[in-house]
């Protein structure tokens, strides 16, 4: 079985500011991906950033990257110039690959909150 | 991405009724859904996932009497919620899985169920 760990269960941070989410995982599975998902107050569950275990190469999105360290089992989130809309929950999220449809394992989520 | 509707966004009913919530897939055929249920500032627990044109595979916990899945198109689930009871109230989630080179879940907007 599979287990994502989020231990921030809060985070502030200034609007332009930078700021990170970590994120662990386990399993032992070889072949898998990873993601951050985004909950804002409206509880739309919005996908920011994917990443397949066999990349070695971070994801980037615009203003969100992504710090992938397979060996450790860590997968942070990285929001550069933070705007206000980012404000919200932050859900790690852990997926086999299968090749076929596969459960999400969700971590406990990270909220975050920015400021001016 | 992938465009997720849900219907009815909210919906208030009284103990011992039944309610129906719809998942549409609107821009691609999607054989496999997922239902999610989320608690108040808790992360998304699978209740099911819902197959096109066979029976829904449940996580473990979840009565299926209660908790019918339907997903009858590829473009259509449907969750009903059986003689609902004020334990039920909650925030209802559905996803729809992109194969291909997403492999990503995509979510619906939610329902949020309130029994009186």
């Amino acid at each position: 079985a599979q287990t994502v760990t989020q231990s921030q269960p809060e985070m502030s941070v200034q609007e332009a500011e930078t700021v990170t989410l970590s994120c662990t995982y386990d399993t032992s599975e070889n072949n898998y991906y990873l993601f951050w998902y985004k909950q804002p107050p409206s509880r739309q569950m919005i996908l920011v950033i994917r990443q397949e275990a066999y990349k070695q190469q971070n994801a980037t999105e615009n203003r969100f990257s992504v710090n992938f360290q397979k060996a450790a089992k860590s997968f942070s989130l990285k929001i550069s110039d933070s705007q206000l809309g980012d404000t919200a929950m932050y859900f790690c999220a852990f997926m086999r690959a299968t090749g076929t449809a596969s459960k999400l394992t969700f971590g406990t989520g990270t909220r975050l909150q920015v400021t001016l | 991405g992938a465009v997720v509707s849900q219907h009815p966004s909210r919906v208030i009913c009284k103990s011992g009724t039944s309610v129906k919530i719809e998942c549409r897939s609107l821009d691609f055929q999607a054989t496999t859904m997922f239902w999610y249920r989320q608690f108040p500032k808790q992360s998304l627990m699978l209740m099911a996932t819902s197959n096109e044109g066979s029976k829904a595979t449940y996580e473990q916990g979840v009565e299926k009497d209660k908790f019918l899945i339907n997903h009858a198109s590829l473009t259509l689930s449907t969750l009903t919620v059986t003689s609902a009871h004020p334990e039920d109230s909650s925030f209802y989630i559905c996803s729809v899985w992109r194969a291909g080179h997403t492999d990503t879940q995509y979510f619906g907007p939610g329902t949020r169920l309130t029994v009186l």
